[in-house]
């Protein structure tokens, strides 16, 4: 069975403090893996697509990389506004285009 | 905005009352879904839609109907709520072999 697992469930960070977090996954056939933002209230903002193993996707404190078996969310120096919840979603071959997301981790960063 | 129109924003029914959550896009997009999002189960997905004049079963289809009868429009109908039905839903809309762009959500309460 396709699986996505987010880890750890909610982050604490103090601004500045850099950390990562995981998006593990087994799949039968990846066709792409999604990383999405999503704010309190809010519908999940598109963030990155990594396609193959060994591809990096870098967006102001955010860098996203992708190995066979899991993909890492990196934040340096982290800000308060970077508070949100983070997903993972993984797009597989015949699924009907569905995208098969993880819990999310939730980080908040205080001042 | 060009992106994923959901209407209502929030809504509270009477258990056994019907109603229809619509679900708009304006970016030609062939596929179209509907997920809810309950705290720590992540986002489940309802049902789904590839193509105009198709639907598909989604991970949690049972109480919900839903319609694609134009292209940009997917409904989702609740034909008697029950309060298990309270939860926040999204519509996604994608094109293939990308990610989803989500709409705003819906806020519903059944009481």
């Amino acid at each position: 069975e396709d699986q996505v697992t987010q880890s750890p469930e909610a982050l604490r960070l103090q601004e500045g403090e850099s950390s990562s977090l995981n998006c593990s996954y087994t799949v039968s056939g990846l066709r792409g893996l999604f990383w999405y933002r999503q704010d309190p209230g809010k519908g999940p903002e598109f963030l990155f697509t990594l396609y193959s193993a060994g591809e990096e996707k870098e967006k102001e404190r955010l860098k996203a990389t992708l190995t066979k078996k899991e993909s890492f969310l990196h934040i340096t120096a982290p800000k308060p506004e970077d508070s949100a919840t983070y997903l993972c979603a993984v797009l597989v071959y015949n699924q009907g285009g569905k995208l098969i997301f993880g819990q999310g981790t939730e980080l908040s960063v205080k001042p | 905005n060009a992106g994923v129109t959901q209407t209502p924003k929030f809504r509270v029914l009477k258990t056994g009352q019907s109603m229809t959550l619509l679900c708009a896009q304006d970016m030609n997009h062939e596929y179209m879904y509907w997920y809810r999002q309950d705290p720590g189960m992540g986002l489940r997905l309802i049902h789904y839609s590839v193509g105009e004049g198709t639907t598909a079963k989604g991970e949690v289809p049972d109480g919900y109907n839903v319609s694609r009868l134009k292209k940009q429009n997917f409904l989702l109908g609740l034909e008697s709520a029950a309060p298990s039905q309270t939860s926040v839903y999204f519509c996604a809309s994608k094109k293939t072999n990308y990610g989803y762009t989500f709409g705003s959500g819906t806020r519903l309460t059944v009481v």
